[in-house]
């Protein structure tokens, strides 16, 4: 079993839809939790954190955090072209690094 | 600011060559790491240093040496490497605590012909 896990899509909404991105995780001592948006080409970009059970928003981002369920997910409203990019859920176990899942590649529709 | 720089972007180097990557933040973070990236794969941990000393080392070959000269500065010492070391070296840094985001910087695209 991998240590994260996410679908690789893609996921296909369209334009000012909802989308919405899970990852579960293996180690139930996992601390911290992070979604990280990455364009073809780029780096990965921090866009999300969330540490507590329930929900965390971010203007269009809400970030959802199930410790017992060992499942974040990732809700990105009034989606835009823009939008259309791989986005990686990253976990800290504790060890003060992070372990990503192979990534979830998002295409918004105009 | 969260800037996290990287230099060179490209590099192409034979495999008898040695050749450094160098990363620098200056968002006084106490924990900075290396991690390579493969094609439509996520970045692989390679190290990562807190405090400037190294504290994570994932089995990675010996032909890669990482370096931390000061809190600011990240170097990857690159020396005989194998065409299928070629990736996208990706640099990043935190404040180190658990509840740290990491930051990354915007790469090296690397060729081992």
């Amino acid at each position: 079993q991998k240590e994260v896990e996410q679908n690789s899509g893609p996921l296909s909404v369209p334009e000012g839809a909802i989308a919405s991105l899970n990852c579960t995780y293996s180690d139930r001592g996992s601390q911290s939790f992070f979604w990280y948006r990455q364009y073809s080409g780029k780096s990965p970009e921090l866009i999300m954190s969330i540490y507590s059970n329930g929900d965390k928003e971010d203007g269009r981002f809400t970030a959802q955090l199930n410790k017992a369920s060992q499942y974040v997910s990732l809700l990105i409203r009034d989606s835009q072209p823009s939008d259309s990019a791989t986005y990686l859920c990253a976990v800290d176990t504790g060890r003060r690094a992070l372990t990503f899942g192979s990534g979830t590649r998002l295409q918004v529709q105009p | 600011d969260t800037e996290v720089t990287q230099t060179p972007k490209h590099l192409v180097m034979g495999m008898t060559n040695k050749k450094s990557l160098k990363c620098e933040q200056h968002m006084g973070h106490r924990a900075m790491y290396w991690y390579k990236q493969k094609a439509k794969k996520p970045p692989e941990l390679m190290f990562v240093y807190s405090y400037e000393k190294l504290s994570i080392n994932e089995s990675v070959p010996s032909r890669f040496s990482p370096e931390c000269p000061n809190s600011s500065l990240l170097n990857l010492h690159l020396h005989a490497l194998q065409p299928e070391d070629s990736a996208l070296y990706l640099c990043a840094s935190s404040q180190g605590d658990k509840l740290a985001g990491q930051y990354f910087g915007p790469g090296t695209r690397l060729t081992v012909t």
